[in-house]
């Protein structure tokens, strides 16, 4: 049963473009989400994350939106940049489990220049 | 870099045998969890230490057990190693079990043969 999932497993952007990366679960415990970026041979690096009580939040070129009606976050991207391809991590922890992380399955994000 | 240091990177070893990966959080970060990766089952949760002491357990096997010593550093044990543990095992840390985001060790890839 996966409560955080990523449908889309690649997406290709034009550099100077958005990328828009989606991510849905199913727990309605959830109230943390995170989204992590990863490189080959390396661990998750976080990225931005977003409380449930919020429904925005930035970080310079980054952008996550929850819609928690929906149960659906995603991450914008702008200017999409070469340095960003990598792949992307949907995860989200709720207070009644010790934080531990949930993770989708990832997105494989490639900008090309 | 994270701060979250994993030790070995790799680890080629042979089914049945016993090993040892070790894991040094961030400074100041009093919990600690562990992950694994595997080409089937993405990034699980396997189990999280806080300042000594267990806190939750995910997808964790009976064959796998973990500790955290008084200077903060984690090892994971996996013995009686099985062809299917054969993954990415990630560690990482916070500054404690409320804590939000957590921060990810490089990893250490065990190849089991």
């Amino acid at each position: 049963d996966q409560q955080v999932k990523q449908n889309s497993p690649s997406l290709s952007v034009q550099e100077g473009r958005i990328s828009i990366l989606n991510c849905d679960y199913t727990n309605s415990m959830f109230d943390y989400f995170l989204w992590y970026k990863k490189y080959p041979a390396e661990g998750p690096t976080f990225l931005i994350s977003i409380s449930s009580i919020k429904d925005k939040n930035e970080d310079g070129r980054f952008t996550v939106f929850l819609n928690k009606s929906a149960k659906h976050l995603s991450l914008h991207i702008v200017p999409s940049q070469p340095g960003d391809s990598a792949v992307y991590f949907c995860a989200a922890s709720s207070s009644g489990s010790a934080r531990q992380l949930t993770f989708g399955s990832g997105t494989q994000l490639t900008v090309l220049p | 870099d994270s701060g979250v240091t994993q030790t070995p990177k790799h680890l080629i070893t042979a089914t049945g045998q016993r090993v040892t990966l070790r894991c040094s959080p961030r400074s100041g970060d009093l919990s600690v969890y562990w992950y694994q990766q595997s080409l089937d089952q993405g990034l699980q949760f396997l189990i999280q230490y806080y300042n000594g002491e267990e806190r939750a357990k995910g997808n964790i096997l009976e064959r796998f057990s973990a500790q955290q010593f008084p200077d903060l550093h984690s090892e994971l044990n996996l013995s009686s190693l099985e062809l299917g543990d054969s993954a990415l095992y990630f560690c990482a840390s916070s500054v404690a079990t409320w804590a939000n985001e957590q921060f990810f060790g490089p990893g250490t890839r065990l190849t089991v043969l």
